[in-house]
């Protein structure tokens, strides 16, 4: 079975610009998670999503907004980017319920110039 | 607030010894604690997921304990090898929380030839 997959790997953007990150959780997955990650930190929780509703925001700006789609599939989109969003964005899967084991694709690298 | 601290930040060994690391959590609201691997600029991998109930959970070497009421897992290493060079990151999830997870900084492990 195929992993969490992120789109795309890398992206460079220059300040002020928008960006969307793509995620496709694991199947029969129906809750997706987002994470920053800076360097030589832990991840950092952005969103959780369930069932195309938000379930849990962390502790950022209104600049970030995310979205689930009926395939479960999630967008997470950051507008009037600032040199401090370059990071890697990680997207996370699981089964329903607080109870379950979240996996992790790949990331995103991006770089805001 | 909950805060999660590994310790130490990095720790270098000699291949085929037995290592262990240290991760504490300062509220013992949890619904579990999950261990995680990271190659440097990749995602993570999920090794274990104890949940709040278990003392231990164990996968080929890797044996990890929760101590909830003290605040502390550690994961166990046995005979360690090269490819288990890389950032190991624990992370909690609070009761009352869906996608949440609070990670620490991690731990570089570097094992030596």
């Amino acid at each position: 079975d195929a992993g969490v997959t992120q789109s795309p790997t890398h992206l460079i953007k220059t300040r002020g610009q928008h960006v969307t990150l793509r995620c496709s959780p694991i199947s029969g997955h129906k809750s997706v998670s987002w994470y920053q990650q800076v360097l030589g930190q832990g991840p950092q929780f952005i969103f959780q999503y369930y069932e195309k509703e938000e379930r849990g925001r962390g502790n950022f700006p209104d600049r970030f907004s995310a979205r689930q789609f009926p395939n479960y599939s999630s967008e997470l989109n950051v507008n009037a980017l600032l040199l401090g969003d370059s990071a890697l964005y990680l997207c996370a899967s699981s089964w329903a319920g607080a109870m379950n084991e979240q996996f992790f694709g790949p990331g995103t690298r991006l770089t805001v110039l | 607030k909950q805060e999660v601290t590994q310790i130490p930040a990095a720790l270098s060994v000699a291949e085929g010894e037995n290592l262990v690391l240290n991760c504490s959590f300062t509220d013992s609201a949890i619904y579990n604690l999950q261990w995680f691997r990271q190659d440097p600029g990749k995602g993570l991998t999920s090794l274990l997921l104890i949940q709040s109930s278990q003392r231990e959970q164990t996968s080929g070497r890797l044996n990890a304990s929760l101590d909830k009421s003290s605040g502390r897992s550690t994961l166990y290493i046995a005979a360690s090898q090269p490819g288990d060079s890389a950032t190991y990151l624990c992370a909690v999830r609070p009761t009352g929380s869906q996608g949440n997870l609070i990670f620490g900084k991690g731990t570089k492990l570097s094992v030596k030839p």
